[in-house]
């Protein structure tokens, strides 16, 4: 079964640089959430879409952004990126109109900023 | 916050049942129970979920209180694949509200020794 797709896998970038991380959803899914996670932590919510529009904002910071297309893929943009911005980003799809509505997972992007 | 709390730790022998507990006990009459994993620094992935009944799947049968204010996963035949991270989430239920995130707790770290 086709899953969530995410790119690229591993990305380093320098401070300040910007980075932009893709997702694929599942197809027929209409929701998408970007999630953060820190080496030993759990992940946090940045934000999700639902059927193209800002559904639900968690801590994303205001150097990020991010957009849900015509084609239910998404991005998340990242300006003036810091130190502390290295970690795994997860992008989540799921079927807002499913009874159970879980949340699939991609494998995640890993960030490094050097 | 999370409205959940889980051990942080436990140890199951491979081909035993693992029984992971999960309280919640300000869950609302609506809210569902989900149940996610994550391998080291994998995707998290989705397990199970649950209203009021007990539920299986291939994966792992669920049972939540009458009460409702605590749950177990239950892994019926554990192998050192499911090694990981467990989270318990407690989230509304489908289209009913404007919050899609999920809030992570800390969760349990099962490790399953041969």
């Amino acid at each position: 079964a086709a899953g969530v797709i995410q790119s690229p896998r591993h990305l380093i970038k320098e401070k300040r640089e910007t980075a932009t991380l893709k997702c694929y959803p599942i197809p027929r899914h209409d929701t998408v959430y970007w999630y953060q996670q820190g080496p030993g932590q759990d992940p946090q919510f940045l934000i999700s879409f639902y059927e193209k529009m800002q559904s639900d904002k968690g801590s994303i910071p205001d150097r990020f952004s991010a957009q849900q297309f015509s084609d239910y893929h998404s991005e998340l943009n990242m300006s003036s990126l810091e130190l502390g911005d290295s970690a795994l980003y997860f992008c989540a799809s799921s079927q807002m109109r499913g009874t159970g509505r879980e949340a699939f997972f991609g494998q995640g992007t890993r960030l490094t900023v050097v | 916050d999370a409205k959940t709390t889980q051990p942080p730790s436990m140890d199951c022998a491979e081909g035993r049942a693992a029984n992971l507990p999960c309280n919640h006990s300000t869950i609302s009459g609506n809210e569902y129970v989900y149940w996610y994993r994550q391998i080291h620094s994998q995707g998290p992935q989705y397990i199970i979920h649950g209203l009021k009944n007990n539920e299986t799947n291939e994966m792992a049968s669920l049972i939540i209180t009458e009460d409702r204010k605590s749950s177990t996963l239950i892994l019926p035949h554990a192998t050192l694949r499911d090694t990981a991270v467990y989270y318990c989430i407690v989230r509304p239920p489908p289209l009913m509200d404007s919050n899609y995130q999920l809030i992570w707790g800390a969760g349990t770290k099962l490790i399953i020794k041969p």
